[in-house]
């Protein structure tokens, strides 16, 4: 079946710029994550998303970043005026719900700003 | 912050061989999990132990798990090129949710 899907795959920004990034979980799964990735930080959770509960957004680094789950499915993440320490690869993951535990990955979006 | 962290940074193995990485931690946790990394893009999920659980077998990985030490070992026998990737264990807490914390990585490469 089909997995965890984003888009874009590579986004170039300007610093100032907003983007939206976004992800498209595997259908009937409940739990969804952002995570970033970068070359200084490793891997960090960001926010998380299950069901109709509040998300935990104890994982965004300012408050230049939200995101949101619009019907439970699909998540967009923004990041409001980029500056250069936001590039680093955005991902995101989802599960059937949080006693599962296993997440599965998107692909990733790579995000560079200049 | 990483609460994982792994040794060593980087194994270079011939195939055929085992690859031995290791993940410590800090807090307790509910179960510890590793994954692979392709071309530094999407995770795949390879084995999950839970913290009740010593030894965990899947394939050729073997991982283990002593939560007094607060660490774990993934080994892949018998390696093939194919296995070259960046290794990650990642932990998930008690708390609501199961958000991950990553450790640093391990890069592998197997030599043909």
């Amino acid at each position: 079946g089909a997995g965890v899907s984003q888009s874009p795959s590579n986004k170039v920004t300007e610093k100032g710029k907003d983007v939206e990034l976004r992800c498209d979980p595997i259908s009937g799964h409940t739990a969804l994550y952002w995570y970033r990735q970068s070359l200084g930080q490793g891997l960090e959770f960001l926010i998380y998303f299950q069901g109709n509960s509040a998300p935990d957004k104890s994982g965004l680094p300012s408050d230049r970043f939200s995101a949101e789950r619009t019907g439970g499915s699909v998540s967009t993440l923004t990041i409001q005026r980029t500056q250069q320490e936001d590039s680093a690869v955005y991902l995101c993951a989802s599960s059937t719900d949080p006693s599962s535990y296993e997440q599965y990955f998107g692909p990733g979006t790579r995000l560079t700003v200049t | 912050s990483q609460q994982g962290e792994e040794d060593p940074q980087a194994l270079s193995i011939q195939e055929g061989e085992n690859a031995t990485m290791n993940c410590s931690y800090k807090t307790s946790i509910n179960n510890l999990q590793w994954y692979r990394q392709n071309s530094g893009r999407g995770l795949v999920h390879l084995i999950l132990i839970r913290s009740n659980e010593r030894e965990k077998h899947s394939g050729r990985l073997r991982v283990t798990l002593d939560t007094s030490k607060k660490s774990s070992s993934l080994l892949i026998t018998a390696s093939r090129a194919a296995d070259t990737a960046s290794y990650f264990c990642a932990t998930g807490g008690k708390a609501a949710g199961n958000k991950l914390t990553f450790g640093g990585g391990t890069r592998v490469l197997v030599k043909p």
